[in-house]
């Protein structure tokens, strides 16, 4: 059971909007702004697309963007693209003692 | 832009040893910019963090997986390490090395080896 609950799986049309929840608790996600967001396509490495709640790296599509409120973070993909069909995985850091924590993965269907 | 390669063997048997290392290019790994750490994923299933280490020395494992794990840093050949102990089937997964600013945040991540347990 992995710390942070994610939906099994989301799905969207091609130009829609889709939301990803990540819920923790007061001791990760509601405790510390470190919340990051990655992408996985099948048989590749995972690529961070969201950290610190809101900031992107450089290169990901502006049409990704993350929140928080309370001990929920959220990952949203607006403008769906065939591309963005993918694993998505929310991470949260947890304090001094367990650093990080991840939650179980979304898969995101592009319909 | 660093790169990362994970090497090592790809079977180990129940109750051994799993050792990988991972190779850093494009930076140094006693850089105080970056993390250094593992991150794993059995087939099908989600990913694991496993530990990291920074420059500052500190160095985190995933309490449920303290016990076996080691990770180490080798400054001379630009390399860092994980050492897990006891495997079991239950260790059999893709690992990740992984670095960026903080391991909430891991930018570069190394292709993966899958490490299979088995007699």
């Amino acid at each position: 059971q992995s710390a942070l609950t994610q939906p099994r799986s989301v799905s969207g049309s091609p130009g829609q909007s889709v939301t990803i929840s990540c819920t923790g608790t007061s001791s990760d996600v509601g405790d510390y702004n470190y919340v990051s967001w990655y992408q996985q396509h099948p048989g590749k490495a995972p690529r961070l697309m969201i950290f610190d709640v809101t900031k992107r790296p450089s290169g990901v599509p502006d049409r990704f963007s993350g929140s928080k409120s309370g001990n929920t973070a959220s990952l949203t993909i607006s403008g769906l693209q065939a591309e963005d069909e993918a694993d998505y995985y929310c991470c949260s850091y947890a304090g001094s003692y367990t650093d990080v924590v991840f939650g179980g993965g979304t898969k995101l269907t592009v319909l | 832009q660093l790169q990362l390669q994970e090497s090592g063997p790809g079977l180990v048997k129940p109750s051994e040893t799993l050792s990988l290392t991972c190779t850093v290019s494009g930076g140094s790994i006693s850089s105080n910019s970056y993390y250094w750490g593992w991150i794993r994923q059995p087939p099908g299933k989600g990913l694991e963090w496993i530990g990291s280490i920074y420059f500052s020395g500190r160095i985190y494992y995933k309490p449920s997986l303290k016990s076996r794990v080691t990770i180490s840093v080798d400054t001379s050949k630009n390399q860092f390490s994980l050492r897990m102990t006891s495997v079991t089937a239950a260790d059999t997964a893709v690992y990740y090395c992984t670095s960026g600013a903080d391991s909430s945040s891991s930018y570069y991540w190394g292709q993966g080896a899958l490490v299979t347990v088995s007699s």
